[in-house]
């Protein structure tokens, strides 16, 4: 089986300040490690992915992930928060094992503050 | 590129009746997956479709069925209509081939049930 924990569920940031969205995963398999941004009235948009190699995975807008093994997480980060960043953001988990269904946590809100 | 569509944007039902959601997938994939977001949770996987038949399916109910047509679009159905049916019904579109395909979403249905 698979889940995803996103602690926090609304986090709240500067303008211009670091963003840390936590993801921890629970998988039986090796896992394939997904974040999507889902903007107001919207569908979902991919981030970033984490599938095979490298550890540190650069997304869009600025986003990275790095994909941590010994903690089973997938924590999201970004190095300065801008307005357009404000947005719920998912972490998602796959494998090839369960097919490439998603397992979604239940969303983190980023506030960005001016 | 055309990307995933999805109709209608809005429908309200009330209990006891069926409802048809309807979706396009993105050009030259051809798997198409269908999610549940309730409000203020994320999304939760129903059913997958490939080659017209339903490949995996999640923890729902006999109730909802679906449909691939020649052509990869997608019908999700639900019969018995319950209010907790209420939630935004999610299509992603990707290739088969690899399980580390990107899912690219829709906008979305928004379901209210009376």
């Amino acid at each position: 089986a698979q889940s995803v924990t996103q602690l926090g569920s609304h986090v709240s940031v500067s303008e211009g300040a670091l963003v840390l969205l936590r993801c921890n995963y629970s998988s039986s398999v090796p896992p394939y490690l997904f974040w999507y941004v889902q903007y107001p009235n919207q569908g979902l948009q991919l981030l970033l992915k984490y599938t095979t190699g490298a550890t540190l995975v650069k997304g869009i807008n600025g986003f990275e992930a790095e994909f941590k093994k010994s903690e089973t997480s997938f924590h999201l980060t970004k190095p300065s928060a801008h307005m357009s960043d404000a947005a719920e953001y998912f972490c998602a988990v796959s494998s090839m094992e369960y097919g490439n269904k998603l397992v979604f946590g239940a969303g983190t809100i980023l506030r960005v503050k001016s | 590129d055309a990307g995933v569509t999805q109709s209608p944007t809005h429908l309200i039902k009330t209990r006891g009746q069926q409802v048809t959601l309807r979706c396009s997938p993105k050009s030259g994939h051809d798997t198409v997956s269908w999610y549940q977001q309730a409000l203020g949770q994320g999304p939760q996987f129903i059913f997958q479709y490939y080659e017209e038949e339903e490949r995996q399916r999640g923890n729902f109910p006999d109730r909802f069925s679906g449909h691939q047509f020649p052509n990869y679009s997608s019908e999700l159905n639900v019969n018995a209509l319950l209010l907790g049916d209420s939630a935004l019904y999610l299509c992603a579109s990707s290739l088969p081939a690899s399980f580390t395909d990107t899912q690219y979403f829709g906008p979305g249905t928004r379901l209210t049930v009376l």
